[in-house]
């Protein structure tokens, strides 16, 4: 069975500092992952995804991922936080977009 | 384009209650999805439709949850009885088809005392 872990339940950086959430994953096949955010009261927006190719993938907001098979990750970064950011980011695996399996999220902070 | 509009935004019944979501997706997708955020807690999903048919239901605790999607629009989703346990957010989810993105509705947040 698919799973995704996220190690970090709860996150806090200064803003202008960078920025890595950590996902391991569990699938049995090539994996599809995801990365979504969630504002409070939202629903969750797609970040960014892979699916093949380049390993290093661009999202919206200036965010990417690193798939890393060996280490079975995909991680999430940002260079340089905006007090915006400030969310809750959930990684997922899933078979294409359907069948998707979500982590239980980790909530960044921004302070001033 | 208007996005997927979910109602009501909260609802505060008692257990043993009965309770219903409605969902309407973005115009002409096929594809929707009903998933369960219980606090602390990635979604999970409990229903898909692809136009009014059931793809998959099997994490849909069929006992006291049902959902519709009459005509391959509107959905809604029920809890009869309600139990202590069911205090999430509900959310819902269209897509053009299953294989494309999903896009989100803003959800329904379910309190059971």
């Amino acid at each position: 069975a698919q799973s995704v872990t996220q190690p970090d339940i709860h996150i806090t950086v200064s803003e202008g500092a960078s920025l890595e959430l950590r996902c391991n994953y569990s699938y049995g096949a090539t994996p599809y992952l995801f990365w979504y955010v969630q504002s409070p009261g939202q629903g969750l927006q797609l970040l960014l995804k892979y699916f093949s190719g380049d390993t290093l993938v661009q999202g919206i907001k200036g965010f990417e991922a690193e798939f890393k098979r060996s280490q079975s990750s995909f991680n999430l970064r940002k260079p340089s936080v905006h007090w915006s950011d400030a969310a809750e980011y959930f990684c997922a695996v899933g078979a294409g977009y359907q069948k998707v399996t979500f982590g239980t999220g980790t909530k960044l902070q921004v302070i001033p | 384009e208007a996005g997927v509009a979910q109602s009501p935004r909260y609802k505060i019944i008692e257990k043993r209650q009965s309770v219903a979501f409605w969902c309407n997706p973005i115009s002409g997708h096929a594809t929707l999805y009903w998933y369960q955020q219980i606090l602390g807690q990635g979604p999970k999903l409990l229903i898909q439709f692809q136009n009014n048919g059931v793809v998959d239901d099997s994490q849909l605790p069929k006992d006291r949850f049902s959902a519709e999607r009459l005509k391959g629009v509107d959905s809604t989703l029920k809890i009869q009885p309600a139990k202590l346990e069911d205090s999430a957010v509900y959310l819902c989810a269209s897509s053009l088809e299953g294989s494309q993105p999903q896009h989100f509705g803003d959800g329904t947040r379910l309190s059971i005392l």
